[in-house]
Protein backbone atom coordinates (compact mmCIF):
# COMPACT_ATOMS: atom_id res chain seq x y z
CA UNK A 1 0.00 0.00 0.00
CA UNK A 2 1.10 3.78 -0.09
CA UNK A 3 3.37 5.11 2.18
CA UNK A 4 3.39 8.53 3.86
CA UNK A 5 4.52 11.10 0.75
CA UNK A 6 5.94 14.39 1.51
CA UNK A 7 6.17 17.54 -1.31
CA UNK A 8 8.23 19.03 -2.46
CA UNK A 9 11.23 16.81 -2.00
CA UNK A 10 13.02 19.52 -2.32
CA UNK A 11 12.31 23.48 -1.71
CA UNK A 12 15.06 26.17 -1.41
CA UNK A 13 14.04 29.26 -0.27
CA UNK A 14 15.67 32.87 0.18
CA UNK A 15 15.98 34.13 3.35
CA UNK A 16 12.31 35.96 4.41
CA UNK A 17 9.58 33.91 2.12
CA UNK A 18 7.37 31.63 3.16
CA UNK A 19 6.96 28.13 2.41
CA UNK A 20 4.31 25.41 2.90
CA UNK A 21 5.28 21.67 3.47
CA UNK A 22 2.72 19.03 2.70
CA UNK A 23 2.58 15.75 4.06
CA UNK A 24 -0.05 12.70 2.95
CA UNK A 25 -0.04 10.33 5.74
CA UNK A 26 -0.75 6.46 5.41
CA UNK A 27 -5.02 6.30 4.60
CA UNK A 28 -6.34 5.91 8.25
CA UNK A 29 -3.99 6.53 10.41
CA UNK A 30 -5.15 8.82 13.14
CA UNK A 31 -1.32 10.43 14.49
CA UNK A 32 0.86 12.49 12.63
CA UNK A 33 3.96 14.23 13.79
CA UNK A 34 6.50 16.34 12.04
CA UNK A 35 10.15 16.20 12.77
CA UNK A 36 12.77 18.55 11.80
CA UNK A 37 16.49 16.74 10.98
CA UNK A 38 19.39 18.47 10.57
CA UNK A 39 22.53 17.45 8.79
CA UNK A 40 24.02 14.99 10.46
CA UNK A 41 21.51 14.82 13.51
CA UNK A 42 18.64 13.22 14.70
CA UNK A 43 15.23 14.23 13.73
CA UNK A 44 13.95 16.24 16.34
CA UNK A 45 10.14 16.28 17.10
CA UNK A 46 8.42 19.44 16.26
CA UNK A 47 4.87 18.71 16.75
CA UNK A 48 1.96 16.29 17.02
CA UNK A 49 -1.88 15.53 15.68
CA UNK A 50 -4.37 13.18 17.01
CA UNK A 51 -6.52 13.38 14.40
CA UNK A 52 -7.68 17.17 13.25
CA UNK A 53 -6.53 18.22 16.85
CA UNK A 54 -2.69 19.62 17.84
CA UNK A 55 -2.21 18.08 20.95
CA UNK A 56 1.52 19.00 21.07
CA UNK A 57 3.37 21.79 19.31
CA UNK A 58 6.18 22.22 21.71
CA UNK A 59 9.05 21.00 19.69
CA UNK A 60 8.45 24.14 17.26
CA UNK A 61 11.03 26.87 17.75
CA UNK A 62 9.57 29.96 16.90
CA UNK A 63 6.07 31.44 16.51
CA UNK A 64 7.24 31.24 12.58
CA UNK A 65 6.24 27.79 12.47
CA UNK A 66 2.48 26.74 11.92
CA UNK A 67 1.10 23.10 11.41
CA UNK A 68 -2.33 22.15 10.69
CA UNK A 69 -4.13 19.33 9.68
CA UNK A 70 -7.93 20.59 9.35
CA UNK A 71 -9.89 17.43 8.41
CA UNK A 72 -7.71 14.97 10.07
CA UNK A 73 -5.62 13.46 7.07
CA UNK A 74 -3.12 15.63 5.27
CA UNK A 75 -1.41 18.49 7.09
CA UNK A 76 0.91 20.73 6.13
CA UNK A 77 4.03 22.96 8.07
CA UNK A 78 4.29 26.41 7.29
CA UNK A 79 7.60 28.52 8.59
CA UNK A 80 7.16 32.13 8.04
CA UNK A 81 9.78 34.47 7.23
CA UNK A 82 12.53 32.03 6.83
CA UNK A 83 15.84 32.26 8.16
CA UNK A 84 19.16 30.19 7.17
CA UNK A 85 18.58 28.21 10.72
CA UNK A 86 15.17 26.95 9.24
CA UNK A 87 17.66 24.74 6.35
CA UNK A 88 16.90 21.37 7.48
CA UNK A 89 14.82 17.95 6.73
CA UNK A 90 11.05 18.29 7.23
CA UNK A 91 9.78 14.47 8.39
CA UNK A 92 6.69 13.53 8.86
CA UNK A 93 5.03 10.47 10.46
CA UNK A 94 2.02 9.09 10.77
CA UNK A 95 0.75 5.98 13.06
CA UNK A 96 -2.09 4.01 13.04
CA UNK A 97 -2.72 4.50 16.92
CA UNK A 98 -2.64 7.19 19.34
CA UNK A 99 -0.70 4.93 22.06
CA UNK A 100 3.23 5.89 22.41
CA UNK A 101 3.39 1.99 21.57
CA UNK A 102 2.92 2.03 18.63
CA UNK A 103 5.96 2.73 15.75
CA UNK A 104 5.83 5.81 13.65
CA UNK A 105 5.79 5.35 9.71
CA UNK A 106 8.23 8.12 7.91
CA UNK A 107 8.40 9.65 5.07
CA UNK A 108 11.00 10.40 2.58
CA UNK A 109 11.36 14.29 4.24
CA UNK A 110 11.68 17.79 2.18
CA UNK A 111 14.90 18.64 1.93
CA UNK A 112 14.44 22.56 2.90
CA UNK A 113 17.43 24.57 2.01
CA UNK A 114 17.62 28.72 3.11
CA UNK A 115 19.68 30.65 0.68
CA UNK B 1 14.06 14.43 30.43
CA UNK B 2 13.92 11.32 28.46
CA UNK B 3 17.49 11.71 26.11
CA UNK B 4 18.93 8.79 24.13
CA UNK B 5 22.83 8.80 23.54
CA UNK B 6 24.49 6.73 20.46
CA UNK B 7 28.11 7.39 21.46
CA UNK B 8 29.65 5.65 18.24
CA UNK B 9 29.21 8.45 15.20
CA UNK B 10 30.67 6.18 12.67
CA UNK B 11 31.37 2.58 12.25
CA UNK B 12 33.54 1.26 9.64
CA UNK B 13 33.45 -3.21 9.25
CA UNK B 14 34.28 -5.32 6.19
CA UNK B 15 31.63 -7.39 5.38
CA UNK B 16 30.59 -10.62 7.21
CA UNK B 17 31.96 -8.92 10.09
CA UNK B 18 29.40 -8.59 13.52
CA UNK B 19 29.11 -5.39 14.49
CA UNK B 20 27.49 -4.11 17.67
CA UNK B 21 25.23 -0.42 17.69
CA UNK B 22 24.84 0.65 21.34
CA UNK B 23 21.91 2.70 22.26
CA UNK B 24 21.94 4.21 26.20
CA UNK B 25 18.69 5.67 27.38
CA UNK B 26 17.40 7.97 30.04
CA UNK B 27 13.92 8.23 31.01
CA UNK B 28 11.83 8.66 34.38
CA UNK B 29 9.35 6.55 33.16
CA UNK B 30 8.38 3.21 34.15
CA UNK B 31 6.62 2.37 31.09
CA UNK B 32 8.51 3.19 28.00
CA UNK B 33 9.08 2.01 24.43
CA UNK B 34 12.38 1.35 22.59
CA UNK B 35 12.74 1.57 18.99
CA UNK B 36 15.16 0.97 16.33
CA UNK B 37 14.97 2.76 12.66
CA UNK B 38 17.39 2.58 9.82
CA UNK B 39 18.12 5.25 7.59
CA UNK B 40 19.42 4.60 4.25
CA UNK B 41 21.08 6.54 1.46
CA UNK B 42 17.69 7.23 -0.02
CA UNK B 43 16.55 9.26 3.30
CA UNK B 44 13.49 7.24 4.60
CA UNK B 45 13.42 6.21 7.99
CA UNK B 46 12.67 2.45 8.26
CA UNK B 47 11.15 0.70 11.47
CA UNK B 48 13.11 -2.12 12.50
CA UNK B 49 11.98 -2.85 16.07
CA UNK B 50 10.16 -1.98 19.12
CA UNK B 51 10.75 -3.39 22.19
CA UNK B 52 8.82 -2.22 25.65
CA UNK B 53 9.85 -1.61 29.05
CA UNK B 54 8.58 -4.84 30.71
CA UNK B 55 10.20 -7.36 28.58
CA UNK B 56 13.58 -7.84 28.52
CA UNK B 57 13.76 -10.40 26.50
CA UNK B 58 16.48 -10.54 23.69
CA UNK B 59 15.60 -10.98 20.49
CA UNK B 60 16.91 -12.05 17.25
CA UNK B 61 15.37 -11.48 13.45
CA UNK B 62 17.55 -13.03 10.77
CA UNK B 63 20.52 -11.54 10.95
CA UNK B 64 19.77 -9.07 13.40
CA UNK B 65 19.56 -8.83 17.34
CA UNK B 66 18.75 -6.77 20.01
CA UNK B 67 20.02 -6.85 23.97
CA UNK B 68 17.65 -4.74 26.06
CA UNK B 69 18.76 -3.87 29.49
CA UNK B 70 16.86 -2.50 31.93
CA UNK B 71 20.05 -2.49 34.99
CA UNK B 72 22.43 -0.46 32.51
CA UNK B 73 19.33 1.74 30.50
CA UNK B 74 21.05 0.20 27.21
CA UNK B 75 19.14 -1.30 23.99
CA UNK B 76 21.73 -2.48 22.04
CA UNK B 77 21.43 -3.64 18.06
CA UNK B 78 23.87 -6.21 16.39
CA UNK B 79 23.90 -7.36 12.90
CA UNK B 80 25.61 -10.40 12.37
CA UNK B 81 27.97 -11.31 9.17
CA UNK B 82 27.10 -8.08 7.96
CA UNK B 83 26.47 -7.07 4.68
CA UNK B 84 26.99 -3.97 2.22
CA UNK B 85 22.99 -3.34 2.12
CA UNK B 86 23.49 -2.67 5.68
CA UNK B 87 25.31 0.55 5.57
CA UNK B 88 22.78 3.22 6.56
CA UNK B 89 22.76 5.66 9.66
CA UNK B 90 20.89 3.47 12.59
CA UNK B 91 18.53 5.27 15.16
CA UNK B 92 18.16 4.37 18.46
CA UNK B 93 14.67 6.46 19.60
CA UNK B 94 12.56 6.34 22.76
CA UNK B 95 8.97 6.98 23.66
CA UNK B 96 7.26 7.23 27.31
CA UNK B 97 3.59 6.24 28.02
CA UNK B 98 3.58 8.83 30.69
CA UNK B 99 2.28 12.83 29.94
CA UNK B 100 0.53 12.54 26.68
CA UNK B 101 3.47 12.83 25.49
CA UNK B 102 3.91 11.08 22.17
CA UNK B 103 6.64 12.16 20.39
CA UNK B 104 9.89 10.06 19.67
CA UNK B 105 13.04 11.27 21.18
CA UNK B 106 16.23 9.95 18.69
CA UNK B 107 19.53 9.76 19.43
CA UNK B 108 22.30 11.51 17.39
CA UNK B 109 22.41 8.00 15.23
CA UNK B 110 25.78 5.72 14.18
CA UNK B 111 26.77 5.55 10.54
CA UNK B 112 27.79 2.40 9.52
CA UNK B 113 29.70 2.03 6.54
CA UNK B 114 30.12 -1.84 5.10
CA UNK B 115 32.64 -2.30 2.70
CA UNK B 116 33.16 -5.21 0.68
Amino acid sequence: GAGVSQSPRYKVAKRGQDVALRCDPISGHVSLFWYQQALGQGPEFLTYFQNEAQLDKSGLPSDRFFAERPEGSVSTLKIQRTQQEDSAVYLCASSPQQGPSYEQYFGPGTRLTVT
Amino acid sequence: AQKVTQAQTEISVVEKEDVTLDCVYETRDTTYYLFWYKQPPSGELVFLIRRNSFDEQNEISGRYSWNFQKSTSSFNFTITASQVVDSAVYFCALSEAGRGRRALTFGSGTRLQVQP
